[in-house]
């Protein structure tokens, strides 16, 4: 079945790297998503990789996809307090249908 | 502006009532999707819809309703009302469901409580 797994809370200082991790079960998904939740808004999405490739870099966000363990990370440099936010992974799953899969998000707490 | 609208914000309804969430959306996109997002579930996918007149059941379809007579409207309706309904809503749409850069833009949600 199609299941994306996330741990629920990140905590970082202000400057540091943040590290978001996810793993997805559905190995046949062509793509994988990294969705930001801002508080009382709807998702907006930050990036995505196609699944042949095994990393994609867009100014201070970095994907890197590991397709044998099915792992997926989002790293964020110098985190900023405006990063606050709930970070979902998603991927297409099989067929085209449309219909991403979400992960429970991670909530990345910054400190100032 | 263009965008994806959802109405009301707020809903406060008792079990056992008919409710019905609105999604408007002027990009003229093709799909459509209904989700609900609950503590430690994440978004969980209600019905779709690729077209109009063209829907279908997602995960956790049971005690929706959903059309889509007019490409820009997406209604979902609750028919009686259940407690565990009570989550936030939250319509998106897609130009190509939502594959590769044609990404979901997502309302800002309607918070549901069913007393």
């Amino acid at each position: 079945g199609e299941d994306v797994e996330q741990s629920l809370f990140l905590s970082v200082r202000e400057g540091d790297s943040s590290v978001i991790n996810c793993t997805y079960t559905d190995s046949s998904s062509t793509y994988l998503y990294w969705y930001k939740q801002e508080p009382g808004a709807g998702l907006q999405l930050l990036t995505y990789i196609f699944s042949n490739m095994d990393m994609k870099q867009d100014q201070r966000l970095t994907v890197l996809l590991n397709k044998k363990d099915k792992h997926l990370s989002l790293r964020i440099a110098d985190t900023q307090t405006g990063d606050s936010a709930i970070y979902f992974c998603a991927e297409s799953g099989s067929g085209n249908t449309g219909k991403l899969i979400f992960g429970q998000g991670t909530t990345l707490q910054v400190k100032p | 502006d263009a965008g994806i609208t959802q109405s009301p914000r707020y809903k406060i309804t008792e079990t056992g009532r008919q409710v019905t969430l609105m999604c408007h959306q002027t990009w003229s996109h093709s799909y459509m999707f209904w989700y609900r997002q609950d503590l430690g579930h994440g978004l969980r996918l209600i019905y779709y819809s690729a077209a109009a007149d063209i829907t279908d059941k997602g995960e956790v379809p049971d005690g929706y309703v959903v059309s889509r007579s007019k490409t820009e409207n997406f209604p979902l309706t609750l028919e009686s009302a259940t407690r565990s309904q009570t989550s936030v809503y939250f319509c998106a749409s897609s130009e190509s469901g939502g594959w590769g850069n044609s990404p979901l833009h997502f309302g800002n949600g309607t918070r549901l409580t069913v007393t």
